[in-house]
Protein backbone atom coordinates (compact mmCIF):
# COMPACT_ATOMS: atom_id res chain seq x y z
CA UNK A 1 0.00 0.00 0.00
CA UNK A 2 1.20 3.49 -0.89
CA UNK A 3 1.38 5.89 2.22
CA UNK A 4 2.06 9.97 1.81
CA UNK A 5 3.28 11.75 4.86
CA UNK A 6 3.70 15.15 5.46
CA UNK A 7 5.76 15.82 8.69
CA UNK A 8 5.05 19.33 8.78
CA UNK A 9 1.56 20.28 10.24
CA UNK A 10 1.84 23.76 9.64
CA UNK A 11 4.25 26.53 9.06
CA UNK A 12 4.59 30.00 8.22
CA UNK A 13 6.67 32.46 6.15
CA UNK A 14 7.12 36.16 5.53
CA UNK A 15 6.12 37.88 2.53
CA UNK A 16 8.46 37.61 -0.88
CA UNK A 17 10.02 34.66 1.04
CA UNK A 18 10.68 31.20 -0.02
CA UNK A 19 9.42 28.48 1.72
CA UNK A 20 9.58 24.72 1.52
CA UNK A 21 6.81 21.81 2.00
CA UNK A 22 8.14 18.52 2.53
CA UNK A 23 6.66 15.30 1.38
CA UNK A 24 7.64 11.60 1.81
CA UNK A 25 5.85 8.87 0.18
CA UNK A 26 6.26 5.04 0.44
CA UNK A 27 5.77 2.73 -2.64
CA UNK A 28 6.76 -0.38 -4.75
CA UNK A 29 5.57 1.07 -7.40
CA UNK A 30 8.47 2.07 -10.37
CA UNK A 31 6.34 4.40 -12.06
CA UNK A 32 3.59 6.92 -10.69
CA UNK A 33 2.47 10.50 -10.75
CA UNK A 34 3.36 12.96 -7.44
CA UNK A 35 1.27 16.54 -7.40
CA UNK A 36 0.68 19.06 -4.90
CA UNK A 37 -2.64 20.42 -4.25
CA UNK A 38 -3.49 23.72 -2.86
CA UNK A 39 -7.01 24.25 -0.45
CA UNK A 40 -7.60 27.87 0.49
CA UNK A 41 -10.14 28.88 2.73
CA UNK A 42 -12.90 28.70 0.51
CA UNK A 43 -11.57 25.23 0.75
CA UNK A 44 -11.26 24.35 -3.05
CA UNK A 45 -9.12 21.86 -4.02
CA UNK A 46 -6.94 23.64 -6.77
CA UNK A 47 -4.03 21.50 -8.42
CA UNK A 48 -0.39 23.39 -8.15
CA UNK A 49 1.63 21.27 -9.85
CA UNK A 50 2.27 17.69 -11.06
CA UNK A 51 5.81 15.03 -11.48
CA UNK A 52 5.72 12.38 -13.52
CA UNK A 53 7.84 9.88 -11.84
CA UNK A 54 9.77 8.79 -14.77
CA UNK A 55 10.63 12.35 -15.58
CA UNK A 56 13.94 13.15 -13.81
CA UNK A 57 13.58 16.59 -14.38
CA UNK A 58 11.68 18.55 -11.78
CA UNK A 59 8.62 20.57 -12.55
CA UNK A 60 7.73 23.98 -12.30
CA UNK A 61 5.37 26.15 -12.53
CA UNK A 62 5.67 29.69 -11.83
CA UNK A 63 6.71 30.55 -8.50
CA UNK A 64 6.05 26.80 -7.59
CA UNK A 65 8.76 24.23 -8.14
CA UNK A 66 9.70 20.68 -6.68
CA UNK A 67 12.81 19.17 -5.64
CA UNK A 68 11.76 15.15 -6.58
CA UNK A 69 14.04 12.76 -4.81
CA UNK A 70 12.48 9.43 -6.70
CA UNK A 71 15.71 6.90 -4.49
CA UNK A 72 14.48 8.75 -1.28
CA UNK A 73 11.53 8.63 -2.37
CA UNK A 74 11.07 12.62 -1.45
CA UNK A 75 8.79 15.33 -2.85
CA UNK A 76 8.78 18.61 -1.83
CA UNK A 77 7.27 21.60 -2.84
CA UNK A 78 9.32 24.99 -3.25
CA UNK A 79 7.09 28.55 -2.89
CA UNK A 80 9.36 31.87 -4.11
CA UNK A 81 8.35 35.04 -3.36
CA UNK A 82 6.13 33.88 -0.89
CA UNK A 83 2.43 35.79 -1.74
CA UNK A 84 -0.12 36.34 1.17
CA UNK A 85 -3.10 34.75 -1.39
CA UNK A 86 -0.76 31.45 -0.99
CA UNK A 87 -2.01 30.63 2.83
CA UNK A 88 -3.80 27.78 2.45
CA UNK A 89 -3.44 24.27 3.34
CA UNK A 90 -1.12 21.78 0.46
CA UNK A 91 -1.98 18.49 0.03
CA UNK A 92 0.82 16.10 -1.07
CA UNK A 93 -0.85 13.68 -3.31
CA UNK A 94 0.57 10.34 -4.76
CA UNK A 95 -1.43 8.44 -7.65
CA UNK A 96 0.33 4.78 -9.40
CA UNK A 97 0.57 5.36 -13.38
CA UNK A 98 -1.40 1.75 -13.50
CA UNK A 99 -4.22 2.61 -11.52
CA UNK A 100 -5.58 5.97 -11.31
CA UNK A 101 -8.33 5.65 -8.88
CA UNK A 102 -5.51 4.67 -6.34
CA UNK A 103 -4.80 8.40 -5.76
CA UNK A 104 -3.56 8.71 -1.74
CA UNK A 105 -3.26 12.64 0.60
CA UNK A 106 -1.26 13.30 3.01
CA UNK A 107 -2.29 14.90 6.36
CA UNK A 108 -1.45 18.26 4.91
CA UNK A 109 0.69 21.66 5.64
CA UNK A 110 -1.10 24.78 6.81
CA UNK A 111 1.08 27.53 5.49
CA UNK A 112 0.76 31.09 6.74
CA UNK A 113 1.95 33.77 4.54
CA UNK A 114 2.31 37.08 6.67
CA UNK A 115 3.01 40.28 5.37
CA UNK B 1 -19.98 23.31 -17.52
CA UNK B 2 -16.72 24.69 -16.53
CA UNK B 3 -16.01 22.89 -13.66
CA UNK B 4 -17.12 20.38 -11.07
CA UNK B 5 -20.12 21.31 -9.25
CA UNK B 6 -21.57 20.16 -5.80
CA UNK B 7 -24.86 20.40 -3.95
CA UNK B 8 -25.92 21.21 -1.52
CA UNK B 9 -22.74 23.09 0.17
CA UNK B 10 -23.84 22.53 3.41
CA UNK B 11 -26.15 19.74 4.62
CA UNK B 12 -27.05 19.91 8.40
CA UNK B 13 -29.10 16.42 9.12
CA UNK B 14 -30.05 15.02 12.49
CA UNK B 15 -28.84 11.11 13.19
CA UNK B 16 -30.96 8.69 10.95
CA UNK B 17 -31.77 10.56 8.45
CA UNK B 18 -30.94 9.43 5.23
CA UNK B 19 -28.65 12.29 2.59
CA UNK B 20 -28.17 12.50 -0.81
CA UNK B 21 -24.70 14.17 -2.39
CA UNK B 22 -24.54 15.45 -5.71
CA UNK B 23 -22.38 15.96 -8.25
CA UNK B 24 -22.08 17.98 -11.34
CA UNK B 25 -18.75 16.81 -13.16
CA UNK B 26 -17.05 18.73 -16.40
CA UNK B 27 -18.74 18.27 -19.25
CA UNK B 28 -16.93 15.19 -21.18
CA UNK B 29 -15.20 14.01 -18.45
CA UNK B 30 -15.36 10.13 -18.32
CA UNK B 31 -13.83 9.62 -14.72
CA UNK B 32 -15.92 10.46 -11.65
CA UNK B 33 -14.46 10.15 -8.04
CA UNK B 34 -15.51 10.48 -4.40
CA UNK B 35 -13.46 11.19 -1.90
CA UNK B 36 -14.11 12.06 2.21
CA UNK B 37 -11.99 14.78 3.93
CA UNK B 38 -12.42 15.36 7.73
CA UNK B 39 -11.05 18.01 9.47
CA UNK B 40 -7.51 18.57 9.41
CA UNK B 41 -6.64 15.37 7.43
CA UNK B 42 -6.12 14.63 3.71
CA UNK B 43 -9.32 13.49 1.34
CA UNK B 44 -9.77 10.14 1.56
CA UNK B 45 -10.93 7.65 -1.42
CA UNK B 46 -14.23 6.30 -1.05
CA UNK B 47 -15.57 4.98 -4.89
CA UNK B 48 -15.07 5.93 -8.75
CA UNK B 49 -16.90 5.33 -12.02
CA UNK B 50 -15.96 5.62 -15.33
CA UNK B 51 -18.95 6.26 -17.66
CA UNK B 52 -22.31 4.89 -15.61
CA UNK B 53 -20.21 1.59 -14.57
CA UNK B 54 -18.76 2.03 -10.87
CA UNK B 55 -15.10 0.42 -10.89
CA UNK B 56 -14.06 0.59 -7.61
CA UNK B 57 -15.78 1.08 -4.26
CA UNK B 58 -13.44 -0.10 -1.82
CA UNK B 59 -12.92 3.08 -0.24
CA UNK B 60 -16.99 3.11 1.10
CA UNK B 61 -16.67 2.43 4.59
CA UNK B 62 -19.49 0.24 5.02
CA UNK B 63 -22.99 -0.73 3.63
CA UNK B 64 -25.15 2.70 4.55
CA UNK B 65 -22.66 4.18 1.67
CA UNK B 66 -23.66 3.74 -1.76
CA UNK B 67 -23.27 5.74 -4.92
CA UNK B 68 -24.52 6.09 -8.50
CA UNK B 69 -23.70 7.75 -12.18
CA UNK B 70 -27.09 5.95 -14.19
CA UNK B 71 -26.21 8.11 -16.85
CA UNK B 72 -23.11 8.61 -17.23
CA UNK B 73 -22.65 12.29 -15.85
CA UNK B 74 -24.14 13.58 -12.50
CA UNK B 75 -23.10 11.09 -10.03
CA UNK B 76 -25.49 10.96 -6.52
CA UNK B 77 -23.72 9.63 -3.25
CA UNK B 78 -25.88 8.22 -0.80
CA UNK B 79 -25.89 8.06 2.91
CA UNK B 80 -28.23 5.92 4.83
CA UNK B 81 -29.28 6.01 8.91
CA UNK B 82 -26.21 8.94 9.13
CA UNK B 83 -24.21 8.46 12.17
CA UNK B 84 -22.19 11.42 13.74
CA UNK B 85 -18.95 9.90 12.23
CA UNK B 86 -20.41 10.43 8.88
CA UNK B 87 -20.13 14.16 9.35
CA UNK B 88 -17.19 15.44 6.55
CA UNK B 89 -16.51 17.26 3.93
CA UNK B 90 -17.30 14.80 0.73
CA UNK B 91 -15.58 15.62 -2.34
CA UNK B 92 -16.31 15.00 -5.81
CA UNK B 93 -13.80 14.93 -8.62
CA UNK B 94 -13.71 14.43 -12.34
CA UNK B 95 -10.98 13.70 -14.54
CA UNK B 96 -11.24 13.42 -19.16
CA UNK B 97 -10.55 9.68 -18.60
CA UNK B 98 -9.47 7.01 -16.50
CA UNK B 99 -5.40 7.49 -17.58
CA UNK B 100 -3.32 7.85 -14.97
CA UNK B 101 -1.51 10.70 -17.00
CA UNK B 102 -4.76 12.99 -16.00
CA UNK B 103 -5.49 15.08 -13.25
CA UNK B 104 -8.50 15.08 -10.90
CA UNK B 105 -10.37 18.22 -10.79
CA UNK B 106 -12.29 18.57 -7.48
CA UNK B 107 -15.48 20.48 -6.21
CA UNK B 108 -15.66 22.44 -3.68
CA UNK B 109 -17.59 20.19 -2.19
CA UNK B 110 -20.06 19.70 0.23
CA UNK B 111 -19.98 19.89 3.98
CA UNK B 112 -22.12 17.19 6.12
CA UNK B 113 -22.65 17.92 9.74
CA UNK B 114 -24.90 15.09 11.57
CA UNK B 115 -26.14 16.57 14.86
Amino acid sequence: AQTVTQSQPEMSVQEAETVTLSCTYDTSESNYYLFWYKQPPSRQMILVIRQEAYKQQNATENRFSVNFQKAAKSFSLKISDSQLGDTAMYFCAFRPYRNNNDMRFGAGTRLTVKP
Amino acid sequence: GAGVSQSPRYKVTKRGQDVALRCDPISGHVSLYWYRQALGQGPEFLTYFNYEAQQDKSGLPNDRFSAERPEGSISTLTIQRTEQRDSAMYRCASSLDHSGANVLTFGAGSRLTVL
